[in-house]
């Protein structure tokens, strides 16, 4: 297993398109959770999966964000005509949830940038 | 709401020298809390964590003491390394909800000289 994989790394588009960022995570891994990091900042929390429900969305989801797990197993997260305001690195990251003690392995990301 | 405060970058030093990167706190709950690592070109990874008050995180030279009374996990290495340089976040996760996601505080950039 060569760990969380995002694709693509990164994404130009021109403002008003579709975008979907896809996520595989590590494979036994239960949890999945998407951040967003601007430039200067640190990740911000999106959205999370355990297996493939959906459980909690952050305010910065809007409802041009979509994501979704299928199967629990790989996830995407859809944004509907993009904003250059959306422009931000995508990270991806997935844990073991076992008890109270997780680790999350994270993604190298996808770079949006939204012309 | 939680929130994680860290000190402002870049910190630059030279090789050898001691780093500190203040990182402080502010939870409702009994949280976990982290170090990250960004080198250029790569993803997040875990550098040490604690998950209780006077807990300390260790790796790779770095130690971070987890300090309730100051509500604080300031990050230290005694002799830094040129392949040190990188981004360094601190982050908390509320144990209580169980939601296993992280608040980050906005990173600080470390350049380490030869």
């Amino acid at each position: 297993d060569t760990g969380v994989s995002q694709n693509p790394r990164h994404k130009i588009t021109k403002r008003g398109q579709n975008v979907t960022f896809r996520c595989d995570p590590i494979s036994e891994h239960n949890r999945l959770y998407w951040y967003r990091q601007t430039l200067g900042q640190g990740p911000e929390f999106l959205t999370y999966f355990q297996n493939e429900a959906q459980l909690e969305k952050s305010r910065l989801l809007s409802d041009r964000f979509s994501a979704e797990r299928p199967k629990g197993s790989f996830s995407t997260l859809e944004i509907q005509r993009t904003e250059q305001g959306d422009s931000a690195m995508y990270l991806c990251a997935s844990s073991l949830q076992t008890g109270g003690n997780t680790e999350a392995f994270f993604g190298q990301g996808t770079r949006l940038t939204v012309v | 709401g939680d929130s994680v405060t860290q000190m402002e970058g870049p910190v630059t030093l030279s090789e050898e020298a001691f780093l500190t990167i203040n990182c402080t706190y502010t939870a409702t709950g009994y949280p976990s809390l982290f170090w990250y690592v960004q080198y250029p070109g790569e993803g997040l990874q875990l550098l040490l964590k604690a998950t209780k008050a006077d807990d300390k995180g260790s790796n790779k030279g770095f130690e971070a003491t987890y300090r309730k009374e100051t509500t604080s996990f300031h990050l230290e290495k005694g002799s830094v390394q040129v392949s040190d340089s990188a981004v360094y976040f601190c982050a908390l996760s509320d144990r209580s909800g169980n939601t296993g996601k992280l608040i980050f505080g906005q990173g600080t950039t470390l350049q380490v000289k030869p």
